[in-house]
This record gives structure tokens, C-alpha cells and sequence, in this order.
């Protein structure tokens, strides 16, 4: 079973700042690595998919890079909406795992 | 547009049964895998079961294998959970979600149905 670490747990930004969010796989997933945002109260929404590529409709700030097990979401420019949690899964393997999350906090 | 509305959480006792319903609409639903995926009150994302397209193949996360039941209804339309033995750690909201593989992202979610295990 594989097993998804995020860090770091909180993450303190001040808007307009880049934030960079980290994921590591227990072994390799390749490229099959997402991201997700969520807000409160609300599901989950898709961000990145196959490890760098934007889902439909998500902004140009959001970016996403690695492979095999290290793995990173830029957020190049904090905007007020994107305060949140995100989240990184593995979907190269059956169980699927989701890490435990960085919240992206107001500084 | 895609919309999933899952129904059917409430309060229930331990060793008490449960059954979740996911109505979906907007895509044809019998090409796509779907899951539920279920988030304990201020916890993480937690991968609970998957089942394929056609219904053939199910898959469950070892904490509930053996007492959940993943199933769908191609003809409605609709996903079902069946929840059974469950335990004070099943307390969470449990999403519906749309994938297009077993082991693809999930590209769409419900808003999610609470379940409180309590006595």
C-alpha cells in the first residue's frame, strides 16, 4: 500500500506571495499524481492531473512538477480564493491514497 | 453540466446498517467508473470503495472490506453504499464521485451525505 506524505501541514502566505506545496509517495507513482483543493464546507475540486497538467478551467497560477515520488503544486501568485486545503493522490495503484493535507492560511 | 446528489446518511448505532445513494446526471453513466470517497469530521480524504463502468469489478479500502457493499444501477442511473456493522471510526461525510477509470483522478464530487455512528 502505498503511502502519500504531504508537507508542510499548515503553510502561512501572504496574498500575492508564491506558496509551494510538497508530496511524497512511499514508492514510485510515476506520473499518475493529483492535486486537489478544497475549501469549507465544500468537496474536493480537481487542480492537476498526471502530475502537471491543469484540470478544465483552473488558473495558470496553479502549476504542478515531479515524478516517481517527489512531487510539487506551485501556486505562483496567491489570490484571496485560493486559501484552502489541497491535497495530492496516487492513482497509480489500487488502494488509492490521498495525503493528509496542507492548509494554505492567510499570513 | 454533471451533478451527482447523494442521499440516505443520518445517525445510526454501532453494528447498525446504512445505505448511501448517489443519483447521477449529465454524463452517461455506464462508461465511467464512480467511487466514494469519505472525510471524518476535520480530517483528511479517505478512499472508501470503487467499482468499474459495467459494475464487474469492485474495489474497497481494507477498513471497510467485508462490511461495505459497492454497487450501481446502470438503468437509473444511481450509485449505491451499503453500510453495514458500522463503527464509531465510519462516522464521516461520505462523496460521490465520478472517475473515468478505476485508476484515474476523480474529475467530479457530490457534496457529500453525513453518516454519525453514535449510541
Amino acid at each position: 500500500e502505498i503511502v502519500m506524505t504531504q508537507s508542510p501541514a499548515t503553510l502561512s502566505v501572504s496574498p500575492g506571495e508564491r506558496a509551494t506545496l510538497s508530496c511524497r509517495a512511499s514508492q514510485s507513482v510515476a506520473y499518475n499524481l493529483a492535486w486537489y483543493q478544497q475549501k469549507p464546507g465544500q468537496a474536493p475540486r480537481l487542480l492537476i492531473f498526471g502530475a502537471s497538467t491543469r484540470a478544465t478551467g483552473i488558473p495558470g497560477r496553479f502549476s504542478g512538477s515531479g515524478s516517481g515520488t517527489e512531487f510539487t503544486l506551485t501556486i505562483s501568485s496567491l489570490q484571496s480564493e485560493d486559501f484552502a486545503v489541497y491535497y495530492c493522490q496516487q492513482y497509480n495503484n489500487w488502494p488509492l491514497a490521498f495525503g493528509g493535507g496542507t492548509k494554505v492560511e492567510i499570513k | 453540466e454533471v451533478q451527482l446528489l447523494e442521499s440516505g446518511g443520518g445517525l445510526v448505532q454501532p453494528g447498525g446498517s446504512l445505505r448511501l445513494s448517489c443519483g447521477a446526471s449529465g454524463f452517461s453513466f455506464s462508461t465511467y467508473a464512480m467511487a466514494w470517497v469519505r472525510q471524518a469530521p476535520g480530517k483528511g480524504l479517505e478512499w472508501v470503495s470503487g467499482i468499474t463502468g459495467g459494475g464487474g469489478d469492485t474495489y474497497y479500502a481494507d477498513s471497510v472490506k467485508g462490511r461495505f457493499i459497492i454497487s450501481r444501477d446502470n438503468s437509473k442511473n444511481t450509485l449505491a453504499l451499503q453500510m453495514n456493522s458500522l463503527r464509531a471510526e465510519d462516522t464521516a461525510i461520505y462523496f460521490c464521485a465520478k472517475t473515468t477509470t478505476i485508476v484515474t483522478p476523480i474529475d467530479y464530487w457530490g457534496q457529500g451525505t453525513l453518516v454519525t455512528v453514535s449510541s
